[in-house]
Order: C-alpha cells, then structure tokens, then sequence
C-alpha cells in the first residue's frame, strides 16, 4: 500500500526560484492538506483542500499556491522561493467528514531556500 | 479558536523508565484528541486517539485518558525502550472543523539504554 506519497524528498532552490511539491493519495480520500513543520513551532496548516475542484487558506498561506484537479493529486508551488520558505513539508490526506478520522502523513520534503 | 499545548521537550530517560508528556487543549466544540509519533527521518503516524470525554486511547503500550473536566490528553507508558525515541505530537480535530488538525510543538523523546 503506497498511502501518500511525496516527491521530492530534499529540494534546495535559490531565492525568487519557483518549484512544486508533489503529493499523491492512494487511498480515495477527499480531505488532504499541507501542512509546515518548524523547531519549537510543531505542524501548521499551509491550505488544505475538502474535495476536487475545492481548495481552501489554512493559517499560514502566504507564498503558496494549490490546486486540486483529482482527488488523488494535490500539488503545493512555491511561486517565488524565500529564505523563510525553508522547513519540512508534509502532506496529509484522511477520509473526511467525521471529526475522529486518522491523517495520513507522507515522509516530507525538506526545502532549504538559500 | 483552538490551541493545543504540549510539555517542553527535549526529554531525555533511561530504559524502561516511566514516561508522561502532557498535553492540554483548548477548543471550540467538543474535540476529538489525538497523539501521532514521527520517528526519525519519517512522517507522521498515528499513535493513539479519543473521541470522547474519558475514553482511553492505547496503542504499543502507550495510553492517554481524554479528560473534559481538566481539558488534557496526557500521554503514558509504564516502561519505554530504546525504540520509543521520537518526537510526539498531541493534535485536535473539531467534528466540523473541516478535518484540520491543530498540533502542539512536539516533544523530543529519547531513551538511552
């Protein structure tokens, strides 16, 4: 069972450079989001998507766009790459609808912005 | 809004030591509580969850009571080993929250033999 899948696993761009993070679900789920982890500041909610075609802001957007076109895919691009951009990226994806459903987590994409 | 705050880290114990990280929650609505694991150079995994006021969540000897009463979701484990070295997150999720979790910063837990 893949679950989800993330790509890349390291990534260093230079400033003002623009990339995307690729994230694939398996498991036919409609919720999926980002989310950045940061030291002493643990996991916060980039945008976060409730089905295809419906995406939405989560608490720290700025810098990053999504799109969702099928439930399986939902791509994070950093349009303009800033040094505050560096962290570790997770995507995460749960079936929906309930409040006590599991996340599932990819393994996470370094970026280091320099 | 919501807000989950977690013990500092890092801790560091001996084996088979008894470990309590504690984790206390703020929310609108009535939450469901949960605590994930990273373990190193990994993502996110599902240690434990409770859905309701004093439900016990447990999983590879790990336990955590959902208390409304004093708003926490204390994780314990009576003897942990080498392997249990990670970082641990308590989260929420409100039922019409749209499935967005709300972490704590994390704990950094290692166990030396």
């Amino acid at each position: 069972n893949a679950g989800v899948t993330q790509t890349p696993k390291f990534q260093v761009l230079k400033t003002g450079q623009s990339m995307t993070l690729q994230c694939a679900q398996d498991m036919n789920h409609e919720y999926m989001s980002w989310y950045r982890q940061d030291p002493g500041m643990g996991l916060r909610l980039i945008h976060y998507s409730v089905g295809a075609g419906i995406t939405d802001q989560g608490e720290v957007p700025n810098g990053y766009n999504v799109s969702r076109s099928t439930t399986e895919d939902f791509p994070l691009r950093l349009l303009s790459a800033a040094p505050s951009q560096t962290s570790v990226y997770f995507c995460a994806s749960s079936y929906g609808r309930q409040g006590d459903t599991e996340a599932f987590f990819g393994q996470g994409t370094r970026l280091t912005v320099v | 809004g919501n807000s989950v705050t977690q013990m500092e880290g890092p801790v560091t114990l001996s084996e088979e030591a008894f470990l309590t990280i504690n984790c206390t929650y703020t929310a609108t609505g009535y939450p469901s509580l949960f605590w994930y694991v990273q373990y190193p150079g990994e993502g996110l995994q599902l240690l434990l969850k409770a859905t309701k006021a004093d439900d016990k969540g447990s999983n590879k000897g790990f336990e955590a009571t959902y208390r409304k009463e004093t708003t926490s979701f204390h994780l314990e484990k009576g003897s942990v080993q080498v392997s249990d070295s990670a970082v641990y997150f308590c989260a929420l999720k409100t039922r019409f929250g749209n499935e967005k979790l709300t972490f704590g910063t994390g704990t950094r837990l290692t166990i030396i033999p």
